[in-house]
């Protein structure tokens, strides 16, 4: 079955510190990964996507995250967290073949310490 | 680029009535486009695809009847939510796609916010 699993439902970090957010999926063809960073009140707005190339991607906000797929997984990346970082984070996975459709995890809520 | 708007951004409505949102991609042509919904402190759970002409493709377990979809252009989707009732409160999403199926960015609105009393 296609899914994907963001393990940690929520995460605190100190503003510098660095951040990585877990994302796993189990997808049966050529997998296309995307984040979406999500405010409370607000739409989607498109972190980073990977559909092919270098596994490394890199996305907006100063955010970049890795695709392994020996470890079906496409962990979220920042390395000084900013307190306007807070917010919910959500990784998807869609493919070719199908009509489009994107399997979201179920996010992670980003608090940002002072 | 890739803009999409939605309108109103929240609704309040009585039980019994009937509500329309508008989603609008604003500087592209949206072959297709998505509603999802979206449940406080949860993910987006997809309602349906439209495709531009067509019929939309609904999820199982949404009823088709209640949730009328309509994408009369490649800029604009409606959904309206039929004889609403409180359960029927919720964040409703779009999002809209340059590609017609296969792997392409989906680009959401600002949501709308339905309460019904």
């Amino acid at each position: 079955a296609q899914s994907v699993t963001q393990p940690d439902i929520h995460i605190t970090v100190s503003e510098g510190a660095s951040l990585e957010l877990r994302c796993n999926y189990s997808y049966g063809a050529t997998p296309y990964l995307f984040w979406y960073v999500q405010s409370p009140g607000q739409g989607l707005q498109l972190l980073l996507k990977y559909f092919s190339g270098d596994t490394l991607v890199q996305g907006i906000k100063g955010f970049e995250a890795e695709f392994k797929r020996s470890q079906s997984s496409f962990n979220l990346r920042k390395p000084s967290v900013h307190w306007s970082d807070a917010a919910e984070y959500f990784c998807a996975v869609g493919g070719s073949g199908n009509t489009g459709k994107l399997i979201f995890g179920q996010g992670t809520t980003l608090q940002v310490k002072p | 680029g890739a803009v999409v708007s939605q309108h109103p951004s929240r609704v309040i409505c009585k039980s019994g009535t009937s509500v329309k949102i508008e989603c609008r991609s604003l500087d592209f042509q949206a072959t297709t486009m998505f509603w999802y919904r979206q449940f406080p402190k949860q993910s987006l759970m997809l309602m349906a695809t439209s495709n531009e002409g067509s019929k939309a493709t609904y999820e199982q377990g949404v009823e088709k009847d209640k949730f009328l979809i309509n994408h009369a252009s490649l800029t604009l989707s409606t959904l309206t939510v039929t004889s609403a009732h409180p359960e029927d409160s919720s964040f409703y999403i779009c999002s809209a796609s340059k590609a017609s199926g296969g792997p392409d960015t989906q680009y959401f609105g600002p949501g709308t916010r339905l309460t019904v009393l």
